[in-house]
């Protein structure tokens, strides 16, 4: 079945850094990528849309210019944290549509980012 | 190894009846559990939850039912609408995890 690689699993960066999560559907290819941040115990909030070769559609709410997005390939889209701070400390996790489904949606497995 | 598991790519509902979808786990760490749906070109949003001290939570039409010892749980729906038809995930927090673990969903079919 469909799978999303999502890496790294865990990261801790000190604050003023940059991050970068990787996403990656492993066995299809991925017209769309989701973006989401969960917190404690709580539901997903979807951070962003992107689609191959266009620009990140971003949630209210959500800086563009601090959490970068890029889907260059059908297989692969990033979310780089700039300037990482305390507070974005979170758990980041993937989604993956296929597009050849009516709702072909995979999760990977997602990011813990803790920023020092 | 997939630890949380929904067996039902689909399920097909008359409206008015009672929808029961299905997930189990096998990571007897969880310690959190809750349902998600989406629609179509929609992210997933959050629907209902149980904690693990817990067998049974309800909210209007939608009760979630927890069964530890068999590694299970159930959202049930009734009685069931048109707008319910939409793909349904499980997930699963804790217990080690650092956040969510997710079914592969189970597509919801309400039919009039």
């Amino acid at each position: 079945g469909a799978v999303v690689s999502q890496h790294p699993s865990r990261v801790i960066c000190k604050s003023g850094t940059s991050v970068k999560i990787e996403c990656r559907s492993l066995d299809f290819q991925a017209t769309t990528m989701f973006w989401y941040r969960q917190f404690p115990k709580k539901s997903l909030m979807l951070m962003a849309t992107s689609n191959e070769g266009s620009k990140a559609t971003y949630e209210q709410g959500v800086e563009k210019d601090k959490f970068l997005i890029n889907h260059a390939s059908l297989t692969l889209s990033t979310l780089t944290v700039t300037s990482a701070h305390p507070e974005d400390s979170s758990f980041y996790i993937c989604s993956a549509y296929s597009g050849t489904a009516y709702y072909g949606y995979t999760f990977g497995s997602g990011t813990r980012l803790t920023v020092v | 190894d997939q630890q949380v598991k929904q067996n039902s790519p689909s399920l097909s509902v008359q409206e008015g009846r009672i929808s029961i979808l299905n997930c189990d786990y096998t990571n007897s760490m969880f310690d959190y559990f809750l349902w998600y749906k989406k629609y179509p070109a929609e992210g997933p949003t959050f629907l209902i939850s149980i904690s693990s001290i817990k067998d049974k939570n309800e909210d209007g039409r939608f009760t979630v039912f927890l069964n530890k010892s068999a590694k299970h749980l159930s959202l049930h729906i009734v009685p069931s609408q048109p707008g319910d038809s939409a793909v349904y995930f499980c997930a699963a927090g804790g217990g080690g995890a650092d956040g969510l673990t997710f079914g592969k969903g189970t597509h919801l079919i309400i039919q009039p």
